[in-house]
């Protein structure tokens, strides 16, 4: 079966770092996505790996190692405005998104 | 660029009646996507078009759920009758074609409770 593995809920301070990790197991794989959801709204694109390795895309990196079946999105100078969810999305051979419940991450003061 | 609209932001409907969500996607995009989000769950995909024709549809409850693309562009999502457990919102996302790579766009949703 296809699964995905993140942790509920973290907590993290303002300016600090914070490391979300994702487990993933699908049907082939053609990337991963990482969209963030704030409360109430629609989720939006993060980041996209195929490769192995890290891309970075300014206070955002992720992380995929396939042979591992994992991944991890790093925030780093958290903000207040950082509080959402963040949902990591492989894409199976059918290029079928298979989304997890999401990470719901607290930023304290 | 205008992004994916849908309508109604939000709905209350009683158990049995039946509902209709619209959804516009972003111009020259040929894959939409119906999502159906319980809260605390990610979301779960009902349909997948690809242009007007049906790609996936296997998690779509068909005795109660159907959708449909005219033309290849807009797309309707109709519950009839609705349960209690379909409160949930229904996200519309699309992406210029389908494969490896291609971000999916979302429209804010309806929110749908069924009482």
């Amino acid at each position: 079966g296809q699964n995905i593995d993140q942790p509920t809920e973290m907590t993290a301070t303002e300016g600090a770092i914070v490391q979300i990790n994702c487990t993933y197991q699908t049907s082939g794989f053609n990337g991963l996505f990482w969209y963030q959801q704030h409360a109430g709204e629609a989720p939006t694109f993060l980041s996209y790996n195929v490769l192995d390795g890290l891309e970075e895309k300014g206070r955002f990196s992720s992380f995929l190692s396939r042979s591992k079946g994992y991944s991890y999105l790093l925030l780093k100078e958290l903000q207040m405005k950082d509080s959402a969810s963040y949902l990591c999305a492989p894409m199976d051979s059918n290029y079928q998104l298979i989304w997890g419940a999401g990470t719901k991450l607290i930023i304290k003061p | 660029e205008a992004g994916v609209a849908q309508s109604p932001r939000y709905k209350i409907i009683e158990k049995r009646q039946s509902v209709a969500f619209w959804c516009n996607p972003i111009s020259g995009h040929a894959t939409l996507y119906w999502y159906q989000q319980i809260l605390g769950q990610g979301p779960k995909l009902l349909i997948q078009f690809q242009n007007n024709g049906v790609v996936d549809d296997s998690q779509l409850p068909k005795d109660r759920f159907s959708a449909e693309r005219l033309k290849g562009v807009d797309s309707t999502l109709k519950i009839q009758p609705a349960k209690l457990e379909d409160s949930a919102v229904y996200l519309c996302a699309s992406s210029p074609r389908e494969g490896s790579g291609t971000e999916a766009f979302f429209g804010q949703g309806t929110r749908l409770t069924v009482v």
